[in-house]
């Protein structure tokens, strides 16, 4: 079955950079999830959308800012970027369709990208 | 959401049940008990919801006790695959609901030959 598509699965950037993360979720999908997970942290969330609009916020930085396209694929830009900002980052999504229908709310999660800034 | 608290870590002989507790004392209503688990730097993965009654599949079983205070998630046969950080996450599940996920610390369940 397909999963959620993360790229790049590796980044190295320097500090003040920019970077750009992509996420494709798995068809049909009409949600997109991004989480924060530094070392040794547990995920943190950070934003998500459904049908390309922004539907909840957490810990985002203002320097990052997010979107998601009419394919339903999601882009995740980070901008003036801190040796801080060094983390994996997941992105997941689910099928509001099929909440309504079973109540259950399964996040599917891709690999990961992981940030390193210098 | 509801807070969550779990033990840090856990052992469990390779075989043999793990059975990983979860206190959520403050859980409402119309919150769900979702467990996950995260495999070293894996994207974290869904195993197992329910509401008041018990639910089993074919990765898990998962006890919640009749007050909803408390919960077990059971793996009947580990496998050294199972060693993962395991989350019990407690949220709104609402048909519709469409929230983020808010992980705790988790436990640490080293599946140990």
């Amino acid at each position: 079955a397909a999963g959620v598509i993360q790229s790049p699965r590796h980044l190295i950037k320097e500090k003040r950079e920019t970077a750009t993360l992509k996420c494709y979720p798995i068809p049909r999908h009409d949600t997109v999830y991004w989480y924060q997970q530094g070392p040794g942290q547990d995920p943190q969330f950070l934003i998500s959308f459904y049908e390309k609009m922004q539907s909840d916020k957490g810990s985002i930085p203002d320097r990052f800012s997010a979107q998601q396209f009419s394919d339903y694929h999601s882009e995740l830009n980070m901008s003036s970027l801190e040796l801080g900002d060094s983390a994996l980052y997941f992105c997941a999504s689910s099928s509001r369709t099929r909440t309504r229908t079973s109540g259950q709310n399964e996040q599917f999660f891709g690999p990961g990208t992981r940030l390193t800034v210098l | 959401d509801a807070k969550t608290t779990q033990p840090t870590s856990m052992d469990c002989a390779e075989g043999r049940a793990a059975n990983l507790p979860c206190n959520h004392s403050t859980i409402s209503g119309n919150e769900y008990v979702y467990w996950y688990r995260q495999i070293h730097s894996q994207g974290p993965q869904y195993i197992i919801h329910g509401l008041k009654n018990n639910e089993t599949n074919e990765m898990a079983s998962l006890i919640i006790t009749e007050d909803r205070k408390s919960s077990t998630l059971i793996l009947p046969h580990a496998t050294l695959r199972d060693t993962a950080v395991y989350y019990c996450i407690v949220r709104v599940g609402r048909l519709g609901s469409q929230g983020n996920l808010i992980f705790g610390k988790g436990t640490k369940l080293s599946v140990k030959p």
